[in-house]
This record gives C-alpha cells, sequence and structure tokens, in this order.
C-alpha cells in the first residue's frame, strides 16, 4: 500500500511569490492533516481535513495559507505571498475513516521543505 | 536535515544497550500518546501508541511507559540498533470526539554508536 505523498520534495522560491504543496494521502484515509516545522520550532498542527471539509483550522498562522481538499481526496497548500518566515517543512499525514479502529493513527508524508529567500 | 536550527537534546547509546527516551507533558486532558520516529529526509513515522487509561504497551523491542500523575512518557528501546538512530517525538491529542491535530515535542535525537 502507497504511503502519503507529497510534492514537491522541495521549493525554493522568491518573498512575495506563490506557492503550491500538495499532498497525497493513503487511499481511503478520510482524515488529512497539515503540519509544518519552522526553523527552530518543533511540529506544527495546521489544519484538519474530514474529506473535503475542513474540521479544525485553528493552525492556520494567517489569510495568506489556504488549504483545499475538493473532492476528498488529494489537497493543496497555497502560500500567497510567501513571507520570508514561511520557510520550514511541511507535513502531510493521514488516517482512516472517522470512527474506524485506527482512525487515531497518523500516517505522515515526508514533507516539502520550503525556502523562502 | 529538518533539525537544523532545532537544538535538540541528544541521547547517545552504545549498539546494544537499551534505550530510554523520556517525555514530559503538560495537557491532562491528553488521552491519547504516540512516539514518532524520524529519520533525516523523511517524515515521522509511527512507532507504538498508548491510551490514557493504560500505563504500559509493549511493541517489537520497544515499550511505551505513560505516568499520569507526574505527566510523564518514555520511550524504551531494547537492544539499540544502529538503524535506531533518528529523532524521536513524543506526541499527544487530547480528547474531544478523536481524530484530533497532534501536539508534537521537540523531540531527540538517539545516537547509536557502533
Amino acid at each position: 500500500e502507497a504511503g502519503v505523498t507529497q510534492f514537491p520534495s522541495h521549493s525554493v522560491i522568491e518573498k512575495g511569490q506563490t506557492v503550491t504543496l500538495r499532498c497525497d494521502p493513503i487511499s481511503g484515509h478520510d482524515n488529512l492533516y497539515w503540519y509544518r516545522r519552522v526553523m527552530g520550532k518543533e511540529i506544527k498542527f495546521l489544519l484538519h481535513f474530514v474529506k473535503e471539509s475542513k474540521q479544525d483550522e485553528s493552525g492556520m498562522p494567517n489569510n495568506r495559507f489556504l488549504a483545499e481538499r475538493t473532492g476528498g481526496t488529494y489537497s493543496t497548500l497555497k502560500v500567497q505571498p510567501a513571507e520570508l518566515e514561511d520557510s520550514g517543512v511541511y507535513f502531510c499525514a493521514s488516517s482512516q475513516e472517522v470512527g474506524g479502529p485506527q482512525a487515531d493513527t497518523q500516517y505522515f508524508g515526508p514533507g516539502t521543505r520550503l525556502t523562502v529567500l | 536535515g529538518e533539525s537544523v536550527g532545532l537544538h535538540l537534546p541528544t541521547l547517545s547509546v552504545q549498539e546494544g544497550d537499551n534505550s530510554i527516551i523520556n517525555c514530559a507533558y503538560s495537557n491532562s486532558a491528553s488521552d491519547y500518546f504516540i512516539w514518532y520516529k524520524q529519520e533525516s529526509g523523511k517524515g515521522p513515522q509511527f512507532i507504538i501508541d498508548i491510551r490514557s487509561n493504560m500505563d504500559k504497551r509493549q511493541g517489537q523491542r520497544v515499550t511505551v511507559l505513560l505516568n499520569k500523575t507526574v505527566k510523564h512518557l518514555s520511550l524504551q528501546i531494547a537492544a539499540t540498533q544502529p538503524g535506531d538512530s533518528a529523532v524521536y517525538f513524543c506526541a499527544e491529542t487530547g480528547n474531544s470526539g478523536g481524530y484530533q491535530k497532534v501536539t508534537f515535542g521537540t523531540g531527540t535525537k538517539l545516537q547509536v554508536i557502533p
């Protein structure tokens, strides 16, 4: 079974540009999460989708970040315009259907390393 | 790797010895705890979990201990191997319906000396 995949693995952009990160969860997983680790800090939650609906977006830092999950499959996280402090590693995770026996276990992708110059 | 700039406590262990990685958590309402292993260039990988109604759980070569009184979690790795070298994170989720955001600790870097 394929794990969580993320694209791209690395992205280097200039301040003010736009970047879109993509996450493909494990097939059949209803729950999809975005996290990030910025320099010198621990991994922090950004938001949680249940299928195509945003369940919890309390961790989104500001309105420059937009996450979507149209159709309840893959998700995108867009940063527009990017700022220097957005540099870090963005992780995506997924877990099984709501109510499933492994719904609490989140499986992480390899992350996208974003560098804003 | 992702740890650049993040000053992690480091545990150095001789190959074959047992490792104990400790973690303190702050949220007394947390009811589910997980240990993740992160190798360089990879995302966190699930190792073992424990619910708050348990105080010990064993897996293959790993044991997690939970002390809710002092809000302490530990991961024990038996017969540590070079492949165990990684950053280990404890994590917790709250208790409001499940499927919650994971709150990560800062991590501990485990170095296995061959």
